[in-house]
């Protein structure tokens, strides 16, 4: 079963635009993970951010955390062609569960020129 | 450094009949798990080895089996295709779950047809 829901499922913007996307997870996590898909195709680890923090930037990425809510939310910022991909938000690992990540169903990006 | 590696790229099947998928994790791992993707939906978690063990297992059926090497690559083995079980097969290698630091690198997938 999918432990988060990304909101929106899909997304379309101009380039230069910001794009935010969203993600609610179901149960206690310890860290949560935003990937980046692209054509079906391999998944690109973009950011981590851990139970303990609120915010964290990786150039044009911002990632927040409100583990109160149980949500985050991935902000691109100045977007390119070349961000158009499927982003999702996976949960864990699970430090006494093993390495198990679990995601959610996605949100595809669409950057127009 | 060669990253995830998944062999092969595309793969087409019959009904019932049996597929095996492989992987090769990155330099420094020694973790490898398995995700199916179905079209439009998120990965789902398979199961994870580690020291050539099964570690942990999702909810998937028995016909999905594994295999960890002493390199710490790893096959898929899925046995009695179904319809159903066409989908993008992903590879994910990580370090130790021993160590403090953990990320995880995916392979491009492996794309199974049943027919």
């Amino acid at each position: 079963s999918q432990q988060g829901e990304e909101d929106p499922q899909a997304l379309s913007i101009q380039e230069g635009e910001n794009a935010t996307m969203n993600c609610s997870y179901k149960t206690s996590i310890n860290n949560l993970q935003w990937y980046r898909q692209n054509s079906g195709r391999g998944l690109v680890h973009l950011i981590l951010i851990r139970s303990n923090e609120r915010e964290k930037h990786s150039g044009r990425l911002r990632v927040t955390l409100d583990t109160s809510k149980k949500s985050s939310s991935l902000l691109i910022t100045a977007s390119r062609a070349a961000d158009t991909a499927s982003y999702f938000c996976a949960t864990g690992p699970f430090y006494n569960q093993g390495g198990k990540l679990i995601f959610g169903q996605g949100t595809e990006l669409s950057v127009k020129p | 450094d060669a990253g995830v590696t998944q062999s092969p790229t595309h793969l087409i099947k019959t009904r019932g009949q049996q597929v095996t998928l492989r992987c090769s994790p990155k330099s420094g791992h020694d973790t490898v798990s398995w995700y199916q993707q179905a079209l439009g939906q998120g990965p789902q978690f398979i199961f994870q080895y580690y020291e050539e063990e099964e570690r942990q297992r999702g909810n998937f059926p028995d016909r999905f089996s594994g295999h960890q090497f002493p390199n710490y690559s790893s096959e898929l083995n899925v046995n009695a295709l179904l319809l159903g079980d066409s989908a993008l097969y992903l590879c994910a290698s990580s370090p130790s779950p021993k160590v403090a630091r953990w990320e995880a690198f995916f392979g491009q997938g492996t794309r199974l047809t049943v027919v």
